[in-house]
């Protein structure tokens, strides 16, 4: 069981290039999250969805777009990099019906913009 | 709105003693689920325990037990017999399903596990 699948682990953007963070669950969870964490910070939630084709905005959106075609995708853009988007990315996925409520989370996607 | 609050950015504990970690939260919600998460120097955020509000008993695993405390709002982490690989950054989360199942984390506290 692969969990939650995020690619690529490194990477490093020149100010203004564009990339796509790939995220994928195998878990069939309903709930996918975008977070992004600041050295020695805390999580903060960018994006989330609650089902294929319905997503929403978190916390700091701005600088980022998401999709949700599907129930085990959920890719991150970034648009036009900026050196405040240097950060580590989360993607992560929870299951909506009954107990057991437990968001698990990808490994990271470390992200430097020079 | 949910909030939870991690009031000790830094601690640390010798090897083989006991160490607790405190968070408290704030919610009107009645129906819900906290959790502990350890991020390692690594990155990775890792389950360490879950407690959901319904259930009075304390959730233990192994070395690792939780002070649930409903009427308080405080939900704090037990280390007993630390060891070396409990360095790490802890989180505690908070989760209602009636909030869209939006998960609240505090901001973290940084546990050195001193040899």
């Amino acid at each position: 069981n692969a969990g939650v699948t995020q690619t690529p682990k490194f990477r490093i953007l020149k100010i203004g290039q564009s990339m796509t963070l790939q995220c994928a669950q195998d878990m069939n969870h309903n709930y996918m999250y975008w977070y992004r964490q600041d050295p020695g910070m805390g999580l903060k939630l960018i994006y989330y969805s609650v089902g294929a084709g319905i997503t929403d905005k978190g916390e700091v959106p701005n600088g980022y777009n998401v999709s949700r075609s599907t129930t085990e995708d959920f890719p991150l853009r970034l648009e036009l990099a900026a050196p405040s988007q240097t950060s580590v990315y989360f993607c992560a996925s929870s299951y909506s019906v009954g107990s057991g409520n437990t968001i698990y989370f990808g490994e990271g996607s470390w992200l430097t913009v020079v | 709105a949910q909030t939870v609050t991690q009031s000790q950015p830094e601690m640390s504990v010798q090897e083989a003693e006991t160490v607790t970690l405190s968070c408290t939260y704030d919610t009107s919600e009645n129906n819900y689920y906290l959790f502990w998460y350890k991020q390692p120097p690594s990155r990775q955020m890792i389950l360490v325990i879950r407690q959901e509000a319904y259930k009075q008993q304390n959730a233990t695993e192994n070395r690792f037990s939780v002070n649930f405390q409903k009427a308080a709002k405080s939900f704090s982490l037990k280390i007993s017999d630390s060891q070396l690989g409990d360095t790490a950054m802890y989180f505690c989360a908070f989760m209602a399903p009636n909030t869209g199942n939006q998960f609240y984390f505090g901001t973290g506290t940084s546990l050195t596990v001193i040899p």
